[in-house]
């Protein structure tokens, strides 16, 4: 089975400074890791991926996120934060099964809260 | 439309009575996928169709859900006698190939009074 952990429930960062939104993972074979972002009442809004290639994977508005094999993790990070920002941030995990498509497990969520 | 589109958005029944929800994925695209997001939660896997063919059906919570895709494009989630803990929003995703991401819907909140 996979899983996804996010730790934080809410994540406080002032407008400019650096963010991160931690995420770990559980799941066999090799992974397809995604991030996406919730504005209220809307669907989610992919925001990058990482399947394979450079672990360092940059994504829309500024994001990016570093996959960390050895320590199971796929952090996002923003190096200066906005106040459009704030939103809820999933963490989602996927394999290939036996169909030959992706199977994704999201995490709880992590709400981000950029102060002004 | 550019993306997907689901309806209605709002949806209020009473409990026993049976439900309709509709997706509309992004033309082309092979992949459909359906999610339950129950409130402060990420959204959980419920069925999977590539083209019209229901290929896992193994999130659906129970017998009562029902799912169809007849021509490969537009997409029916079917509740049938809700119950209250059906209350949910029901988030609908398409994707063009299997290595690429999921596009979602803005979802159908449904409450079963």
């Amino acid at each position: 089975a996979q899983s996804v952990a996010q730790p934080e429930d809410q994540v406080n960062v002032a407008e400019g400074n650096p963010l991160t939104v931690k995420c770990t993972y559980s799941v066999s074979g090799n992974p397809y890791l995604f991030w996406y972002v919730q504005y209220p009442n809307r669907g989610l809004q992919f925001l990058l991926k990482y399947i394979t290639g450079d672990n360092l994977v940059k994504g829309s508005y500024g994001f990016e996120a570093e996959f960390n094999k050895s320590q199971t993790s796929f952090h996002l990070k923003k190096p200066s934060a906005l106040v459009s920002d704030s939103a809820l941030y999933f963490c989602a995990v996927g394999t290939r099964n036996s169909g030959g498509y992706q199977k994704v497990t999201f995490g709880t969520g992590t709400k981000l809260q950029v102060i002004p | 439309g550019a993306g997907v589109s689901q309806s209605p958005r709002y949806k209020v029944a009473k409990r026993g009575q049976d439900v309709a929800l509709r997706c509309d994925p992004i033309s082309g695209h092979v992949s459909l996928f359906w999610y339950q997001q129950a409130l402060g939660q990420g959204p959980e896997f419920l069925t999977y169709f590539q083209n019209e063919a229901q290929l896992d059906k193994s999130g659906l919570p129970s017998d009562r859900f029902f799912a169809e895709r007849p021509e490969g494009s537009v997409s029916t989630l079917k509740i049938q006698r809700t119950q209250q803990e059906d209350s949910a929003v029901y988030l609908c995703a398409s994707s063009s190939d299997r290595d690429q991401p999921q596009h979602f819907g803005d979802g159908t909140r449904l409450s079963i009074l």
